[in-house]
């Protein structure tokens, strides 16, 4: 079975341009989360959906926004990149398991964005 | 406040050793659950083990085990008779509240291990 999958791999953008990244979950998960993970750190919650609803919101400004279609796949958008927005962001799926807290998440390769 | 704190940015181990990975978490909630991720340097988020607040038990997977504290906030991985691929980016991460998913997780800033032969 196929696992979580992103694209693009790799992206290069310019300041103040905007960037759409893509994911895919493991067929039959319902629930999409995305993080961004800056050089060095741990990665850091911008946004959870499930069932086409956002559930879930980290810190992160209004530059940043997220949808879920009818397949589950999601999108993750920023406007006016900064060169602070370089980082990976990964894309993680879950099943919405009904015995909390447990829901293990699944993540995928990452999406590499460099903002010059 | 770190809800996540990892003290040791990186580790040297000798093959087949014993390893101990430190994690202490901070919550006010009754309900939570920790999980142990690894990254190698392709990037994906490989997970480990879990342990939930109410188990009873220490979590473990294989070579991998949660020493698991509670009063004292702590969940450390252990991995036993460690191997050259164990080399890699380890993360801790707690999600709070009761409800799958409600929130995201909660990661620490990870220790670097490198297991040398």
């Amino acid at each position: 079975d196929a696992g979580v999958t992103q694209s693009p791999t790799h992206l290069i953008k310019t300041r103040g341009q905007h960037v759409t990244l893509r994911c895919s979950p493991i067929s039959g998960h319902k629930s999409v989360s995305w993080y961004q993970q800056v050089l060095g750190q741990g990665p850091q919650f911008i946004f959870q959906y499930y069932e086409k609803e956002e559930r879930g919101r980290g810190n992160f400004p209004d530059r940043f926004s997220a949808r879920q279609f009818p397949n589950y796949s999601s999108e993750l958008n920023v406007n006016a990149l900064l060169l602070g927005d370089s980082a990976l962001y990964l894309c993680a799926s879950s099943l919405q398991g009904e015995a909390p807290p447990y829901n293990e998440q699944f993540f995928g390769p990452g999406t590499r964005l460099t903002v010059l | 406040a770190q809800k996540i704190t990892q003290t040791q940015p990186g580790m040297f181990v000798q093959e087949k050793e014993a390893v101990t990975l430190d994690c202490t978490y901070d919550t006010s909630d009754p309900s939570y659950g920790l999980f142990w991720y690894k990254q190698p340097s392709s990037g994906e988020m490989i997970f480990l083990i879990y342990q939930g607040s109410y188990d009873q038990q220490n979590a473990t997977e294989g070579r991998y085990s949660l020493n698991f504290q509670k009063a004292r906030k702590s969940a450390n991985l252990v991995i036993s008779a460690s191997q050259l691929g164990d080399s890699a980016m380890y993360f801790c991460a707690m999600r709070e509240g009761i409800g799958g998913g409600a929130d995201g997780l909660t990661f620490g800033k990870g220790t670097h291990l490198i297991i040398q032969p």
